[in-house]
């Protein structure tokens, strides 16, 4: 079946360490894009990228970093100067024709301790 | 820019009745407009887009939703809902102009809470 998978599901961490959330996607799309999820604000864009080997920040990259070596994997580190780090993180992705919609992934929930 | 404004955060609804959830949108350019559902601790799910022709749309599980230009609206809408539609909907733009990014201006969604 195509579609992307994100993990783990749930993750904890000891405040001050990095971590990474994986996502991979099997629909040949060229587009991904990582978004953090809190309760009452919406989706608020942290990176995406269009091409192998090319990213662009969203609206709320600070703190985080990202890597697409491949195609089909744009992995997400969370790192020890992200001041809140607790959220939920959807990993999407979708063509490059303009009005194709975004495929999600099923999400991490990241708790940091 | 684009801009997004879900004009309600929380609509309760009995079982069978209907629904209207509201969106409205901000857009020096044409856009294209699109509703997702996501279900309790899971991603979001594509329920209709709007690119181009007729304003209304139909998308899945029986919702549909009008583009409204003069109004810069495009409100979700099910004629009778299941207990099953409870859930987060979350309407967003996009810029239809050549030179744009690919990226979804999100509003910060509805919880329909439907109760028996």
């Amino acid at each position: 079946d195509g579609g992307i998978t994100q993990s783990p599901k749930y993750l904890f961490r000891k405040e001050g360490q990095n971590v990474t959330l994986s996502c991979e996607q099997n629909l040949n799309h060229d587009a991904m894009y990582w978004y953090r999820q809190d309760p009452g604000q919406g989706l608020r864009l942290i990176y995406y990228s269009q091409i192998v080997n090319d990213f662009q920040k969203g609206d709320i990259a600070e703190g985080y970093s990202v890597s697409r070596e491949k195609k089909e994997s744009f992995p997400l580190t969370v790192t020890s100067a992200q001041k809140n780090p607790t959220a939920f993180y959807l990993c999407a992705s979708g063509g490059l024709t303009v009005g194709n919609e975004q495929f999600f992934g099923p999400g991490t929930r990241l708790t940091v301790l | 820019a684009q801009s997004v404004t879900q004009l309600d955060s929380q609509v309760p609804v009995f079982e069978e009745a209907p629904v209207e959830l509201r969106c409205n949108y901000s857009s020096s350019v044409s856009v294209y407009l699109f509703w997702y559902v996501q279900y309790p601790n899971q991603g979001l799910q594509l329920l209709l887009k709007y690119l181009s022709g007729s304003t209304l749309v139909k998308g899945i599980n029986g919702f549909e939703a009008e583009f409204n230009k003069s109004q810069t609206s495009f409100h979700l809408r099910k004629p009778s809902v299941h207990i099953s539609d409870t859930a987060e909907y979350f309407c967003a733009v996009m810029g239809a102009n050549a030179g744009n990014n690919r990226k979804l201006i999100w509003g910060l969604g509805t919880s329909l809470a439907v109760n028996p």
